[in-house]
């Protein structure tokens, strides 16, 4: 299957300040990538998708303005948390697909933590 | 009605037991289904696809039923390590743009 690399894996930060995380695809030309946000013992909820050079679609309850998502490039999108507060620490997964692909392939998640 | 049920789990078995989990979905035109596995703190993994006319890879068989809408995984002879949750996925197709629809999951703990 295809490679895709997020990073980073887990970060710890300051409420208020705000956190880039990347996802990468490595062998494929990622045209759609999702983002995805796991609380503990719950499952993968879809925040929003992105198509590579238009504005990312937003999940009902997802704040865009909050959650910065830049997909600029067929290899690369970028979701940024904008003043991240406590509430916000999760578990935040990317996958990516392209053409041919029915299956998404997933980055290895990083763990956000807001203290 | 939730687009994917999973049961709810946890199954605690015994290693070597036969265990099935089920899933149903909401959206009959729902193009492609999977079985994805996901250990603690870690992206799920693709286990398998799953096909109409029922696929195996090992111990594992998966078998879709459409008329249904009904999704189910077979373990045999189950280890250790298969000890994780599993999902069931649904893609709705084309429409939809892969945007793959997760259950809640069903955790599977493999006991000596």
């Amino acid at each position: 299957g295809a490679v895709v690399s997020q990073h980073p894996s887990w970060v710890i930060c300051k409420s208020g300040t705000s956190v880039k995380i990347e996802c990468r695809s490595l062998d494929f030309q990622a045209t759609t990538m999702f983002w995805y946000r796991q609380f503990p013992k719950q499952s993968l909820m879809l925040m929003a998708t992105s198509n590579e050079g238009s504005k990312a679609t937003y999940e009902q309850g997802v704040e865009k303005d909050k959650f910065l998502i830049n997909h600029a490039s067929l290899t690369l999108s970028t979701l940024t948390v904008t003043s991240a507060h406590p509430e916000d620490s999760s578990f935040y997964i990317c996958s990516a697909s392209g053409p041919g692909y029915t299956e998404a392939f997933f980055g290895q998640g990083t763990r956000l933590t807001v203290v | 009605r939730k687009e994917v049920e999973q049961d709810p789990g946890p199954f605690n078995v015994p290693e070597g037991a036969t265990v099935a989990f089920n899933c149903t979905y909401s959206n009959s035109a729902s193009q492609s289904f999977f079985w994805y596995r996901q250990d603690c703190r870690k992206e799920p993994k693709l286990l398998m696809s799953v096909y109409s006319s029922g696929n195996e890879d090992g111990r594992f068989t998966a078998q879709l039923n459409r008329a249904s809408q009904y999704i189910s995984l077979l373990i045999r002879d189950s280890k250790l390590s298969d000890s994780a949750t599993y999902l069931c996925v649904v893609n709705p197709g084309a429409g939809g743009g892969n945007k793959l629809t997760f259950g809640t999951g069903t955790q599977l703990k493999v006991e000596l």
